[in-house]
This record gives C-alpha cells, sequence and structure tokens, in this order.
C-alpha cells in the first residue's frame, strides 16, 4: 500500500529565510508524488508533481522538491519565504494516472515578518 | 481561466437528513473525483468516476453515499442519511483525461463545509 508522512505538523520561518517541509512516502512501485497547497477558503492547488523524469521538480511561486528513492524522501523547499506563503501545504502519492490522491497529515506553514 | 466550483460553500443540516453536494467540473474534464477532509484530519478519497460510472471508491464510500453526472456539467455527491461523523469539508475535483504520457493533474474545487447537527 502507499502512504505518505509529513514529519512536521507546524513551521514557522521568518519571511525571506529557507522553507524546508519534510516528507517521506512508501511506495511498492514507482510513485507520482505531488505536493498541494491550500490557502484559508480556497481549494488545493498543485505546486508541482514528480513523475518519473527528473528527480529535481520546479514548481509555482519558486518552490522546488527533489525525488530521493534511496531516502523515500520528496521534501519541498524554497530558497527565500514571503509572506503569501502561508498556507497549508500536502504530500500527496498516486497509485496510477486517473486513480486517487493519498494525502500526507499535512503541514502548515507560518511566515513571520 | 477555467476552474471547478462548488455549491454551497456551507451547508448545516440535522442528523438523519438528506444532503446534495454540487460540483461543476471543468467542462472538458472527464474524470471526476470526491474527497473529504475531517476538522483536524487528513484529506480523504472517496470516490471516482468516469464514463458515468464508478471506477474506484473507497471504504467509507457506503451504501449512504451516491454520485451522480445528471447532466452535462453537474457532478453530486449526495448523503442519504447524514451522521454526526459526516461533519467535514468535501472537495471535488476533475481531471482531463489526455493521451501519451503527459500527466493529468487533478484540479479541485473550494470545498463545502458540511455541519451535521
Amino acid at each position: 500500500a502507499q502512504s505518505v508522512t509529513q514529519l512536521d505538523s507546524h513551521v514557522s520561518v521568518s519571511e525571506g529565510t529557507p522553507v524546508l517541509l519534510r516528507c517521506n512516502y512508501s511506495s511498492s512501485y514507482s510513485p507520482s508524488l505531488f505536493w498541494y497547497v491550500q490557502h484559508p477558503n480556497k481549494g488545493l492547488q498543485l505546486l508541482l508533481k514528480y513523475t518519473s523524469a527528473a528527480t529535481l521538480v520546479k514548481g509555482i511561486n519558486g518552490f522546488e522538491a527533489e525525488f530521493k528513492k534511496s531516502e523515500t524522501s520528496f521534501h519541498l523547499t524554497k530558497p527565500s519565504a514571503h509572506m503569501s506563503d502561508a498556507a497549508e501545504y500536502f504530500c500527496v502519492v498516486s497509485p496510477w494516472q486517473g486513480g486517487k490522491l493519498i494525502f500526507g497529515q499535512g503541514t502548515e506553514l507560518s511566515v513571520k515578518p | 481561466e477555467p476552474e471547478v466550483t462548488q455549491t454551497p460553500s456551507h451547508q448545516v443540516t440535522q442528523m438523519g437528513q438528506e444532503v446534495i453536494l454540487r460540483c461543476v467540473p471543468i467542462s472538458n474534464h472527464l474524470y471526476f473525483y470526491w474527497y473529504r477532509q475531517i476538522l483536524g484530519q487528513k484529506v480523504e478519497f472517496l470516490v471516482s468516476f468516469y464514463n458515468n460510472e464508478i471506477s474506484e471508491k473507497s471504504e467509507i464510500f457506503d451504501d449512504q453515499f451516491s454520485v451522480e453526472r445528471p447532466d452535462g456539467s453537474n457532478f453530486t455527491l449526495k448523503i442519504r442519511s447524514t451522521k454526526l461523523e459526516d461533519s467535514a469539508m468535501y472537495f471535488c475535483a476533475s481531471m482531463l483525461l489526455a493521451g501519451g504520457s503527459s500527466y493529468n493533474e487533478q484540479f479541485f474545487g473550494p470545498g463545502t463545509r458540511l455541519t451535521v447537527l
């Protein structure tokens, strides 16, 4: 069975400092992995996706994630946080294209001025 | 830019009542999904729908739940007799089925908050 574990329920950073949101996955075969973001009172928006192409994936708003098979990780990073990055972030795995998405527990990112 | 819409944004109902949550997927999309998120818990898959039938469903999606695409634009989730534990945010998503190796993204609506009293 596939699953994802987000290692932090809440991360707080100062504006302009780097962001690291951690995610580990469990999969019996090559997974498709995603990061979604949810701003308050908004729907879930795809930030980036890994689908067995390049291991370093670039997404929107300056975010990127690196797929590391040896560590079963897919951590999300951004060099410099902006106030507008404050939101809930979900690491997601999909067993097959078009199939259900399996969500992690979510990480709430706070950005301090 | 096309988007998935959901109505109502908030629904309050009494336990035992039927509710219908409505979604309008993106117009040329062919796969449709419902997910839910109970407060403080992770987002959970409920059901996927393609070609006018359920393609996959979770253990949560029991006989109290049903989905329908009554016309060419709406996609509905019906809960026949609501329970207190059905209180959650319900998200609809849709996806374009495209050929080749390009990945198809699921686009989510803003959600309907269901409160069962």
